[in-house]
């Protein structure tokens, strides 16, 4: 298995455009996480699925951030309009269960940059 | 939430040398766990520890659960420059609280 797969790797934008970051998880893994991190606030977890239904979105910032899973095999994070602040890594990960015990594997994450 | 505080934040030592770093929570976790991340890279699982007392082992990195399950320390014998990175862990309750961090350089 190719791991958990995050695209682009690298994405610059303009204050108010429009971002999605994109994930695709490790096939068989029921539960897909989406990680903010930043040196300030090391790693957030901004929202979770489990069977691609959204389970805990209290992390999301603000409602410029929204998440969709349509499949077992593709998340997106969309950031609508992006600020400065928004600049970050975002992580995804996915693992056979949310519940406790269950590994993560993350993806080599996308490294924002909002100018 | 759950909070987890990890200490140092940074840890510099000469290779040869060992270390032990810790996590700790007010809280108690079903279970923890301890990643370690290189730069440009996500976090990669190393252990989980689940029972209060717990220790594990892997090479010359050991794990060790606390009793009450609210603590956990990772100790390293004789570290190498390869063992440079962000050491982070993470307890499980209804989702995966990180800490963050401590961030560990190995000079050769």
């Amino acid at each position: 298995d190719a791991g958990v797969i995050q695209s682009p790797r690298h994405e610059v934008t303009e204050m108010g455009q429009e971002v999605t970051l994109r994930c695709k998880p490790i096939s068989g893994h029921n539960s897909l996480f989406w990680y903010r991190q930043t040196m300030m606030r090391g790693l957030e977890l901004l929202i979770y699925f489990n069977n691609n239904v959204p389970i805990d979105d209290s992390g999301m910032p603000e409602d410029r951030f929204s998440a969709k899973m349509p499949n077992a095999s593709f998340s997106t994070l969309k950031i609508q309009p992006s600020e400065p602040r928004d600049s970050a890594v975002y992580f995804c990960a996915s693992s056979l269960g949310a519940g406790p015990g269950w590994g993560y594997t993350f993806g080599s994450g996308t490294r924002l940059t909002v100018v | 939430t759950q909070l987890l505080e990890q200490s140092p934040q940074f840890l510099s030592i000469q290779e040869g040398e060992n270390l032990t770093v810790y996590c700790n929570s007010s809280s108690v976790f079903s279970s923890l766990q301890w990643y370690r991340q290189e730069p440009g890279e996500g976090p990669v699982l190393l252990v989980t520890v689940v029972t209060g007392g717990e220790v594990k082992k892997l090479k010359r990195l050991t794990f060790q659960f606390g009793d009450a399950r609210k603590d956990s320390s990772l100790h390293i014998t004789a570290a190498q420059p390869g063992d440079t990175g962000l050491y982070l862990c993470a307890g499980a309750g209804n989702d995966m609280r990180f800490g963050a961090g401590t961030r560990l350089t190995v000079k050769p």
